[in-house]
């Protein structure tokens, strides 16, 4: 186990349904992430925390909203998402944002997202 | 925009011999360089990483090596076992400036037995 835990594991959803991915780091981190993963494609990032502060949206369309109400938890909202949508989303954490080995990513099991 | 090339895309080997994976990165200002492995059903781990003040780093039947001049670097995997089976990805990113990972497309490695 990474001490990064994500739920729901699976999920299946409508295009008209709101639903949130859930994500808990026991590492005592500061920084916190979420991926995008799709088939054949490099991992993509989608936000970046740093102590409950958003520093990154990778250009996110806004059906994707993210809230981060302490550095142990991260949610992601979903709302009206299309079937495009359907991918594994990854929750990290590490300790800094440093870009170097303190940075260290440690990757939560991810939620398998299907949208119908 | 940077990118990292990750080449193959499938491998295949029987168990016992080694395997290689290779990267490409393009930005310049890259100096650190992770490798993660991920199983099925699970997130990404890391399990091993250089950095580019250093042209090869060891652990047990694992190994990197980075050529900066090429901005290439590789993963070898030696006495591949079953359990080496999964999904590899690279990485690249900068020391100071952005943190950002720019992760390469991942190898999916077999091992047969």
């Amino acid at each position: 186990e990474t001490g990064v835990t994500q739920t729901p594991r699976h999920l299946v959803m409508g295009m008209t349904n709101k639903k949130s991915l859930k994500c808990e780091q026991h590492l005592g981190h500061n920084a916190m992430y979420w991926y995008k993963q799709s088939a054949k494609k490099p991992l993509e990032l989608m936000f970046v925390y740093n102590f409950k502060e958003q520093t990154e949206n990778n250009s996110v369309p806004s059906r994707f909203s993210p809230e981060c109400p302490n550095s142990s938890h991260l949610f992601l909202h979903l709302h009206t998402l299309q079937p495009e949508d359907s991918a594994l989303y990854l929750c990290a954490s590490s300790l800094t944002l440093a870009g170097d080995m303190s940075n260290e990513q440690f990757f939560g099991p991810g939620t398998r997202l299907t949208v119908l | 925009g940077e990118n990292v090339e990750q080449h193959p895309s499938t491998l295949s080997v029987q168990e016992g011999d080694s395997a290689v994976i290779k990267c490409t990165y393009s930005d310049s200002a890259s100096n650190y360089f992770p490798w993660y492995k991920q199983e099925l059903g699970k997130g990404p781990q890391l399990i091993i990483d250089i950095r580019s003040n250093v042209g090869e780093k060891k652990d047990q039947r694992i190994a990197v090596t980075l050529n900066k001049t090429a901005k290439h670097f590789s993963l070898h995997i030696t006495e591949t076992q079953p359990e080496d089976s999964a999904v590899y990805f690279c990485a690249a990113s900068r020391a100071s400036g952005t943190y950002k990972y720019i992760f390469g497309t991942g190898t999916r490695l077999k091992v047969l037995a």
